[in-house]
């Protein structure tokens, strides 16, 4: 597609229940990150994969957060057992390429987030 | 981890001014990233720049790694730069992880 988008665009959820959100990365971006953006504070970077492939997952938060990529496309990050402070904008960009340790020099583009309201 | 500081939390500039943001990073880094998030949310890269100056049209960057810290340089400010710049750092741990700072909040009024 023309950018990255990702689904849902709002998503309101009950303490406990699971979600499962999705990123549509461009089309031949073999990178893809997720991150997290609470109201008012900075960025968190969560996870990032290469290819179907996610080198270092300690940037997820709890165990309760996972993340998996098929066919070097899609990707989903699943929260189980929601808790109010999972609400949050989760946040999904792609690049071309991505070398880990080296200046990566590949422009990251970010999709316009799913606003996640646990309550 | 890697602490990363930036400066001005806030600024408010008039249309046409010129502004420094700064990023003070707390130790040795092998990238870095400014990013631009404008009101609506959307988040766009402006700069990789992990060492040396990068310019693109009124906004120039420029990273001393040796002295750990970056400045962003908007010339001629206009309204469309309102939002939020973040600095973000990637670590010399092998893994790729970004630390983002808090932000710079710039208001640029017409």
């Amino acid at each position: 597609g023309a950018g990255v988008s990702q689904s849902p665009s709002n998503k309101v959820t009950e303490k406990g229940k699971d979600v499962e959100l999705r990123c549509d990365p461009i089309s031949g971006h073999t990178a893809l990150y997720w991150y997290r953006q609470s109201l008012g504070q900075g960025l968190e970077f969560l996870i990032y994969f290469q290819g179907n492939s996610a080198p270092d997952k300690s940037g997820l938060p709890s165990d309760r957060f996972s993340a998996e990529r098929t066919g070097g496309s899609v990707s989903t990050l699943t929260i189980q057992r929601t808790q109010q402070e999972d609400s949050a904008v989760y946040l999904c960009a792609s690049s071309l390429w991505l070398l880990a340790g080296a200046a990566s020099q590949e422009t990251q583009y970010f999709g316009p987030g799913t606003r996640l309201l646990v309550l | 981890g890697i602490q990363v500081e930036q400066s001005p939390p806030d600024l408010i500039l008039q249309e046409g001014a010129n502004s420094t943001l700064r990023c003070n990073f707390s130790d040795s880094v092998n990238n870095l990233q400014w990013f631009h998030q404008n009101p609506w949310g959307q988040l766009i890269n402006l700069f990789y720049i992990p060492s040396g100056t990068k310019q693109n049209g009124r906004l120039s960057a420029t990273t001393v790694a040796t002295e750990r810290y970056s400045l962003l340089y908007i010339s001629s400010s206009q309204t469309t730069d309102s939002g939020v710049y973040f600095c973000a750092v990637e670590g010399t741990s092998g893994t790729y992880k970004y630390i983002f700072g808090t932000g710079t909040r710039l208001k640029v009024l017409a």
